[in-house]
């Protein structure tokens, strides 16, 4: 069973800093790989969105990259804001629409 | 409306009662999905419907019943529950078998149970 690992569990940052989360994965064999953001009482927003056969993917200030022989990915944010603060939750998609989650970086942008 | 829609946003029951959460996704998808979220532990996903066909369940006990009456609307359908059920439900939604289609979510359904 594939297994998913968010490291560190939180994370403080002074704003304007740029920061990478980190997200590993056990099982290489996966059809792509999703960052989220959830807010406290909310659901989970798509942020980025990398297949299998990609490295990877930007979107504004986020850089999210993909390294399927290590298990890894980073999601880089740059000059970050405290609208940032929220919880990053990674995603591992496998076969028949299993969605495999890690527990989620808690970060904080100190204004 | 757009994206995908979750009633109530609270829900507080007994653990004799019976309730019924709601997702409803206006987004063209063919799978939709509840997964239940815990304090500290990961998303566990609970059930998967691929055009209405349920295709996964994961060891959920059956206090929990899952209803999908088309490809728009997904029902999880409660009763008997245990304080250990307390939990954030939320519904999802996607394309089916496709690398390139992100998961949608709803904002979800708090749910108490006393």
């Amino acid at each position: 069973k594939q297994e998913v690992t968010q490291i560190p569990a939180a994370l403080s940052v002074p704003e304007g800093e740029n920061l990478v989360l980190n997200c590993s994965f056990t099982d290489s064999a996966i059809y792509n790989l999703q960052w989220f953001r959830q807010d406290p009482g909310k659901g989970l927003t798509s942020l980025l969105l990398i297949q299998s056969s990609q490295r990877e993917q930007t979107s504004g200030r986020l850089n999210a990259s993909l390294d399927k022989s290590s298990g890894r990915s980073t999601l880089y944010i740059a000059a970050s804001q405290p609208g940032d603060s929220a919880t990053y939750l990674c995603a591992v998609g496998n076969t028949g629409n299993q969605f495999y989650f890690g527990t989620g970086t808690s970060l904080t942008v100190i204004p | 409306e757009t994206g995908v829609t979750q009633t109530p946003r609270h829900l507080v029951m007994g653990m004799t009662n019976k309730k019924s959460l709601k997702c409803e996704q206006h987004l063209g998808h063919n799978a939709m999905y509840w997964y239940k979220q815990s304090a500290k532990k990961p998303l566990e996903l609970m059930f998967v419907y691929n055009f209405k066909e349920q295709t996964e369940n994961n060891s959920v006990p059956s206090r929990f019943s899952p209803e999908c009456p088309n490809s728009s609307h997904l029902f999880l359908h409660l009763h008997t529950l245990q304080p250990e059920d307390s939990a954030l439900y939320l519904c999802a939604s996607s394309h089916r078998d496709s690398h390139n289609s992100p998961l949608h979510f709803g904002n979800g359904t708090r749910l108490t149970v006393t």
